[in-house]
């Protein structure tokens, strides 16, 4: 399975736009992107997938590259309510989609 | 829709008991998936069922481990005898599987303290 990169914490403060950053260089052609989040004492969330053009639900927005190497998720005015710990994983076409976490990115937000 | 329900939400044994932590995936969904996160190793994927058949195992620890999953809405995952390093929250996830595009919807998870 193609594997995904991730800073392992960020800051946003309040009211501002988050961009979380994931790079997943070896991505093949049908791998699909998804983002999930974690907030504390709770089991992860979906958040956002893609596959190759940009996607925009009520959470947030995913921006692939050209190239599919990287994506970006973003949340467009970050609350205190988001702070996370976010994953970007992928997940092959005929592989019944299973979904193997990462370490993810932890995001603080500040007031 | 009541989303994954798991139970207990915490449980604290002795060694050597058996656990049983138990899943009631989303109606229609029909992939469930069981996982373990802790500290030190994360969010790892133990086992998961299609249509109530387990398709990969591959993640359960050890022989002490076993899921079942009798019929569409529920599963059990079942550590005999347990072990303190068993210690950590578990996960229940269902879908409603159509390839590499399907979400899952996570339950609140079971916090098992092995003492």
């Amino acid at each position: 399975d193609a594997k995904t990169t991730q800073p392992n914490s960020m800051e946003s403060n309040e009211e501002e736009p988050v961009h979380l950053p994931c790079n997943h260089s070896t991505i093949s052609g049908t791998d699909y992107i998804h983002w999930y989040r974690q907030l504390p004492s709770q089991g992860p969330e979906y958040v956002i997938h893609g596959l190759t053009s940009n996607v925009n639900n009520r959470m947030a927005s995913l921006a692939i590259a050209e190239d599919r190497k990287s994506s970006t998720l973003i949340l467009h005015r970050a609350t205190l309510r988001d702070a996370a710990v976010y994953y970007c994983i992928l997940t092959r076409s005929g592989n019944t989609g299973k979904l193997i976490f990462g370490q993810g990115t932890t995001l603080q937000v500040k007031p | 829709d009541a989303g994954v329900i798991q139970s207990p939400r915490h449980e604290v044994t002795e060694m050597g008991q058996e656990v049983t932590l138990r899943c009631k995936p989303i109606s229609g969904h029909n992939s469930l998936f069981w996982y373990r996160q802790t500290m030190m190793r994360g969010l790892e994927l133990l086992i998961y069922f299609n249509n109530n058949v387990p398709i990969d195992d591959s993640g359960m620890p050890e022989d002490r481990f076993s899921a079942k999953m009798p019929n569409a809405s529920f599963s059990t995952l079942k550590i005999q005898p347990s072990e303190p390093r068993d210690s950590a929250v578990y996960f229940c996830a269902s879908s409603l599987f159509s390839g590499a595009s399907s979400g899952y919807t996570f339950g609140s998870g079971t916090r098992l303290t092995v003492v």
